[in-house]
């Protein structure tokens, strides 16, 4: 059982924005960076967000991350087809000593 | 820069099995490296951590005592050795490499390999 918190699922339509959350404690989230994964089907996990709001070289604006106390949000702006998709966000945990995901959010375009 | 992994396959309830992580296109030794696993239908699971030493290693309480992280920095290559699988273990496994440097308590993990799947079962 994950100690990080999202939403299952969330959807809207083609060019309009979802947010995602991630909800933990501060043991993790409250003290550590929160990155941000996305994982299409089939395929390996890809680093979207690392230290809650920066972005890898290739990926889009389009993709926002934030945090706050014990909380942390993914962003998607224009929303396109090709971002269905599993995301997962994830921190160290300075109690367990050990790495934490979220129990994953999908995302379905409408 | 790639991670590629091999060694999976069938094993029976008990059995053992050792994992196998081979890096190019980076300092191998200048980053800790992770496994992360993801059972069928399910969400990802970290498994264990490693330092870019190899001298600190941490593990989910979920396979502690059963799985041991270790590295060879002289070979760019990364393991996981398994021993009293459980079904529960049934998974595609995922070798990373942090992005934080040789630390380990630095989780974001930017590079992945393709995954190589293992199944406790008899």
């Amino acid at each position: 059982q994950s100690v990080l918190t999202q939403p299952p699922s969330v959807s809207a339509a083609p060019r309009q924005k979802v947010t995602i959350s991630c909800s933990g404690s501060s043991s993790n989230i409250g003290n550590n960076y929160v990155s941000w994964y996305q994982q299409l089907p089939g395929t390996a996990p890809k680093l979207l967000i690392y230290d809650n709001n920066k972005r890898p070289s290739g990926i889009p604006d389009r993709f926002s991350g934030s945090k706050s106390g014990t909380s942390a949000t993914l962003g998607i702006t224009g929303l396109q087809t090709g971002d269905e998709a599993d995301y997962y966000c994830g921190t160290w945990d300075s109690s367990l000593s050990a790495g934490v995901f979220g129990t994953g959010t999908k995302v379905t375009v409408l | 820069v790639q991670l590629v992994e091999s060694g999976g396959g069938l094993v029976q309830p008990g059995g053992s099995l050792r994992l196998s992580c081979a890096a190019s296109g980076f300092t191998f030794s200048s980053y800790a490296m992770s496994w992360v696993r993801q059972a069928p239908g399910k969400g990802l699971e970290w498994v264990s951590d490693v330092s870019g030493s190899g001298g600190s290693r941490y593990y989910a309480d979920s396979v502690k005592g059963r799985f041991t992280i270790s590295r060879d920095n002289s070979k760019d290559t990364l393991y996981l050795q398994m021993n009293s699988l459980r079904a529960e273990d049934t998974a595609i496994y995922y070798c990373a490499k942090k992005a934080g440097g040789a630390r380990v308590f630095y989780f974001a993990m930017d590079i992945w390999g393709q995954g190589t799947s293992v199944t406790a079962s008899s």
